[in-house]
């Protein structure tokens, strides 16, 4: 069965560089979720796109901000990078925005 | 405001011993969804089971089951005669339609599980 996709897997950057990270949710899904989880922390949420608008919004820094295309993948494009960004990201998908959430491989970011 | 603790941090048993992995959760919302989810070493996120606030009925699912009881806000987690496999941080989650359907997650249970 097709999973979420998460691009890159991996990425570096430098402190104050810009990153796009970009995920495919599961066919039909219509719901995407983006969390972020520090070392050793749990997953937070930061926000959530339903049918290609914002449906909700977490703890997610000015300098973050993130879309849903038509197509359904979404981004997120981080700016000014700073070392506590590093971390894992992980898209989730929904069948609308009650279902239960899968989630993909994740992107871990390291900021230098 | 929603809120999820597993006192837990970390657990550590041999192989075939049964592990129970403990939750408690806050919310204001009277719909709400409970869930398990594995961590593995590798880091993804694995979805292991779902629950929703009007089915208090605990199951068996293999070699996991769970017990949902709304009159202490817990719902607890059992891995039966657990395997070497079986070592992840295992999160449990609570997500509510009136509170944007996000996840919000306890702090994880580490299971290490020795052969």
């Amino acid at each position: 069965a097709a999973g979420v996709i998460q691009s890159p897997r991996h990425l570096i950057k430098e402190k104050r560089e810009t990153a796009t990270l970009k995920c495919y949710p599961i066919p039909r899904h219509d719901t995407v979720y983006w969390y972020q989880q520090g070392p050793g922390q749990d997953p937070q949420f930061l926000i959530s796109f339903y049918e290609k608008m914002q449906s909700d919004k977490g703890s997610i820094p000015d300098r973050f901000s993130a879309q849903q295309f038509s197509d359904y993948h979404s981004e997120l494009n981080m700016s000014s990078l700073e070392l506590g960004d590093s971390a894992l990201y992980f898209c989730a998908s929904s069948v609308t925005s009650v279902g239960e959430q899968y989630f993909g491989p994740g992107t871990r970011l390291t900021v230098t | 405001a929603q809120k999820v603790t597993q006192a837990q941090t970390e657990i550590s048993v041999v192989e075939k011993e049964d592990v129970t992995l403990d939750c408690v959760y806050e919310t204001r919302d009277t719909t709400y969804y409970l869930f398990w989810y594995k961590q593995p070493p590798s880091g993804e996120l694995v979805f292991l089971i779902r629950r929703n606030s009007f089915d208090e009925q605990n199951e068996i699912s293999g070699r996991y089951s769970w017990n949902f009881q709304k009159s202490t806000s817990s719902f607890n987690f059992t891995i039966t005669a657990s395997q070497v496999v079986d070592s992840a941080v295992y999160f449990c989650a609570l997500s509510a339609p009136g509170a944007g359907n996000k996840l919000t997650f306890g702090g994880g249970t580490r299971v290490l599980v020795k052969p």
